[in-house]
């Protein structure tokens, strides 16, 4: 299984700023994945970070709220950009590698916007 | 849309007792199919996923898979309070762009 870190693990920040939140992963992994998670919710996709290309952004979710880099197989960064208090919210990053492609979660990055 | 739905629960059954937890998705395409538990306040952690028709066992798990039915479950032998957490199930999409597609959870309390 890959073992995958995020950083910060939480952050309060004020209203219009900006935090970029970063995801290694211990091995190369095919895909990452990036999702927002309300608390008693399920998980949201924002987006697929692509390797060496543009993120693939889901509905609702753009890439000027949302840059995502991917510079290779194991690191990706999500900004949330000029935030608001509907930004508050935990956000995971994953990977799907391994023998059978499963995917794995980062421990999340808890945020607040104040 | 492509969904996956699950009962959101809470589902509670006695300590020792089987647990089963239960999963439809509309894309026929779908070719993989993953379990996931969540603690409150932790992250998604993968543990069991299943790629073809029938059971998979794996410890006190067992995963089945119904592709003509469109329907996973997940059984939970001799449940344990320790047991009790949500039970995300996830789908893998390779119809358009590829992606996990997750249900709404459904939550477990394991009574003892």
């Amino acid at each position: 299984s890959a073992v995958i870190s995020q950083k910060p693990s939480r952050d309060i920040c004020q209203r219009g700023t900006s935090l970029t939140i970063q995801c290694q992963v211990d091995s190369q992994v095919t895909m990452m994945f990036w999702y927002r998670q309300q608390p008693g919710q399920s998980l949201t996709l924002i987006a697929t970070a692509n390797q060496g290309s543009e993120a693939t952004y889901e509905s609702g979710f753009v890439i000027d709220k949302f840059p995502i880099s991917r510079p290779n197989l194991t690191f990706s960064t999500l900004t949330v950009s000029n935030m608001s208090p509907e930004d508050s919210s935990i956000y995971l990053c994953s990977g799907r590698g391994g023998q059978n492609y499963e995917q794995y979660f980062g421990p999340g990055t808890r945020l607040t916007v104040t | 849309q492509k969904e996956v739905e699950q009962n959101s629960g809470p589902l509670s059954v006695p300590e020792g007792a089987i647990a089963s937890l239960n999963c439809t998705y509309s894309d026929r395409g779908s070719q993989s199919f993953f379990w996931y538990r969540q603690y409150s306040g932790k992250s998604p952690e993968l543990i069991m996923f299943i790629y073809s028709n029938g059971d998979k066992e794996d410890g006190r798990f067992t995963a089945q898979l119904n592709k003509a039915s469109q329907y996973v479950s997940l059984l939970i032998r001799d449940s344990q309070p320790s047991d009790s957490a949500t039970y995300l199930c996830a789908v893998f999409t390779t119809s358009g762009t590829y992606k996990y597609i997750f249900g709404t959870g459904t939550r477990l309390k394991v009574l003892a």
